[in-house]
């Protein structure tokens, strides 16, 4: 079946500091890619998305290239903020026809970003 | 504001008692999805409905039961709760064929005791 494997964390990095965020999929066919964050007591929210191979979705100064090739989605951002301190999680999503699926999700990546 | 609602936010069961988890949306999606969320195991697909009428199972479907109300309401039921159970339980919809994203609602912490 499809997987998502991301990074364990926690990741802590500095103010300013530059984030990777490694996410590898196993799926057949064309999947859609996403991140989500989830922010302390809240549910999950969409970061941004691709729908396609080498589309890149950005979002928030987040950006993340679908590579089919490596079959991987990275989360990348130049400069994170204390304000970026969250659990961040990859996911892919498969169309069969007829009714979703729904989303396979990664276990999550907790981000600490400290002052 | 549009999105996805869940009640309760917070419930503390015994053992061997029933409830139910309430979820609407009010974005007209055709889709609703429920899934659990525990510690170092991610988010997990229990039950989703493609479509008014319709529902199947997901990943960890044992000791839950869903309805399909109507296109805005979709519920999980615990018929007889179990500390296994215990978790963090999300709601989400998609209008789209899963390439749209989804739209989660806030949760549900459930504590079996």
């Amino acid at each position: 079946g499809d997987s998502v494997t991301q990074m364990e964390g926690p990741v802590t990095l500095s103010e300013e500091a530059f984030l990777t965020i490694n996410c590898t999929y196993t799926a057949t066919g064309y999947p859609s890619l996403f991140w989500y964050v989830q922010y302390p007591g809240e549910g999950l929210q969409l970061l941004l998305k691709a729908t396609k191979a080498d589309d890149k979705g950005s979002n928030k100064g987040f950006e993340a290239t679908y590579r089919k090739e490596t079959t991987s989605f990275h989360l990348e951002k130049g400069s994170v903020q204390v304000s970026d301190s969250a659990v961040y999680f990859c996911a892919l999503s498969q169309y069969s026809g007829g009714g979703a699926d729904g989303l396979t999700f990664g276990k999550g990546t907790h981000l600490i970003i400290q002052p | 504001n549009a999105g996805v609602t869940q009640t309760p936010k917070f419930q503390v069961l015994k053992t061997g008692q029933s409830m139910t988890l309430q979820c609407a949306q009010d974005m007209n999606h055709n889709s609703m999805y429920w899934y659990r969320q525990d510690p170092g195991m991610g988010l997990r697909l229990i039950y989703y409905s493609a479509s008014e009428g319709t529902t199947d199972k997901g990943e960890v479907p044992n000791g839950y039961n869903v309805s399909r109300l109507n296109k805005r309401e979709f519920s999980l039921r615990l018929e007889s709760a179990a500390p296994s159970q215990t978790s963090v339980y999300f709601c989400a919809s998609s209008g789209g064929t899963g390439s749209y994203g989804y739209t989660f609602g806030s949760g549900t912490r459930l504590t079996v005791v």
